[in-house]
């Protein structure tokens, strides 16, 4: 199955909020779960940063939100802070496999 | 808590067999309540999940390495680990160990996700 479709970089200044997409298909994404998040630091292992769609592990800022519509699923930064620069994952299950967005570039201006 | 660390030769030579063993402690591998499931991430590029494994031994692989993989679990070491065989250059990875939550709700929507992860270990294929 072909990787999750994420947008290559997003941009925002401290105090904004972003957006990062995750389109896949009807297969994946659109089928009946929901994706997961991942942070990723430079050098660091993955992060997980929303859990079934939308919920948050212990731990994790509340300025971190999920949702879903359709065939594409979005993580919200709210508040950017310097700290949350880093590489964006999303991964679905997709019929007994497991696929994972290209990934996505945040950079904090 | 549960943790997962990686080990396994850091350098392979092409054509030969890629071995990692993912040790887990502050958990039994054999609760039952989780798969085990190895992840690699090329340099500089994105996450591919190669497989998993749940306790009793079965398996569900990428199919898109599937012909080359074989992961398998010692649950008297606590252990799962994974064979590649056939590498080349392309699978020069960091290989991460994960362990993956999952179930279906009373709807039919099924939930996964990684956590915790291994701190990854880099592979080279090189001659």
């Amino acid at each position: 199955q072909s990787a999750l479709t994420q947008p290559a970089s997003v941009s925002g200044s401290p105090g904004q909020s972003i957006t990062i997409s995750c389109t896949g298909t009807s297969s994946d994404v659109g089928s009946y779960n929901l994706v997961s998040w991942y942070q990723q630091h430079p050098g660091k292992a993955p992060k997980l940063m929303i859990y079934e769609g939308s919920k948050r592990p212990s731990g994790v800022s509340n300025r971190f939100s999920g949702s879903k519509s359709g065939n594409t699923a979005s993580l919200t930064i709210s508040g950017l802070q310097a700290e949350d620069e880093a590489d964006y994952y999303c991964c679905s299950y997709a019929g007994s496999s497991r696929v994972f967005g290209g990934g996505t570039k945040l950079t904090v201006l | 808590q549960v943790q997962l660390q990686e080990s396994g030769p850091g350098l392979v030579k092409p054509s030969q067999t890629l071995s990692l063993t993912c040790t887990v402690s502050g958990g039994s591998i054999s609760s039952g309540d989780y798969y085990w499931s190895w992840i690699r991430q090329p340099p500089g590029k994105g996450l591919e999940w190669i497989g998993y494994i749940y306790y009793s031994g079965s398996t569900y692989y990428n199919p898109s390495l599937k012909s080359r993989v074989t992961i398998s679990v010692d649950t008297s070491k606590n252990q799962f680990s994974l064979k590649l065989s056939s590498v080349t250059a392309a699978d020069t990875a960091v290989y991460y160990c994960a362990r993956e939550s999952g179930y279906y709700d009373s709807s039919g929507y099924y939930y996964n996700w990684f956590d915790p992860w291994g701190q990854g270990t880099l592979v080279t294929v090189s001659s």
